[in-house]
């Protein structure tokens, strides 16, 4: 079964510094996605940035990139520039590239690190 | 916004009664998925429903079950609630069953007394 693992509970960084999440995985699947949400005290769940598992180049979206390492399955989020919205609930995500299956559009998460901005 | 919306935004129910949580997803999606997230954990996954019917459940009891309508709109629904299925449901649709991302509801918090 695959698992995600966040070790970091809980982050802190300064206004406009940059701050690193980590995240490792485990899977046997050679096809997969990952995914970096952020959950803000509303709740609702936003899709920060996605990786392929197939793709060598890293995802990068605006202030945030991502450092996936295959061999190692590790997938750290960078946030630069960090800024005071930033601050929210991230969780790491697993889903497996066989959507054929009745499992494919499952999501794993992490168990989620509190980030915080302070200005 | 993700255009998935949830209701109601929050409620509580006494241990032993029945509740309906409901979803209405994005126009065209016609993949559902519904996670429990307890306090300071992640989603948890429950089950997903493709076209009407269910295609993939995680590790929850039958008293958990589910319903997708054609007109884009789904229910979960607990039966005999315990005190540990206080949580955040969250719905998250997705136009199809292999498409990559998913779009998430706000969620309904339902607290069990």
């Amino acid at each position: 079964a695959q698992t995600v693992t966040q070790s970091q509970p809980e982050m802190s960084v300064q206004e406009a510094e940059t701050v690193t999440l980590s995240c490792t995985y485990d899977t046997s699947e050679s096809d997969y996605y990952l995914f970096w949400y952020k959950q803000p005290p509303s709740r609702q769940m936003i899709l920060v940035i996605r990786q392929e598992a197939y793709k060598q180049q890293n995802a990068t979206e605006n202030r945030f990139s991502v450092n996936f390492q295959k061999a190692a399955k590790s997938f750290s989020l960078k946030i630069s520039d960090s800024q005071l919205g930033d601050a929210a609930m991230y969780f790491c995500a697993y889903r497996s590239g066989a959507w054929g299956t009745n499992q494919g559009g499952k999501l794993i998460f992490g168990q989620g690190t509190e980030l915080s901005v302070k200005p | 916004e993700t255009g998935v919306t949830q209701s109601p935004t929050h409620l509580i129910k006494t241990r032993g009664q029945q509740v309906t949580l409901r979803c209405s997803s994005q126009s065209g999606h016609n993949t559902v998925s519904w996670y429990q997230q307890a306090l300071g954990q992640g989603p948890q996954f429950i089950f997903q429903y493709y076209r009407e019917e269910e295609n993939g459940r995680g590790n929850f009891p039958p008293r958990f079950s589910g319903l997708q309508f054609p007109n884009y709109s789904s229910e979960l629904n607990v039966n005999a609630l315990e005190l540990d299925d206080s949580a955040l449901y969250l719905c998250a649709s997705s136009l199809e069953l292999g498409s990559k991302e998913q779009y998430f509801g706000p969620g309904t918090r339902l607290t069990v007394t």
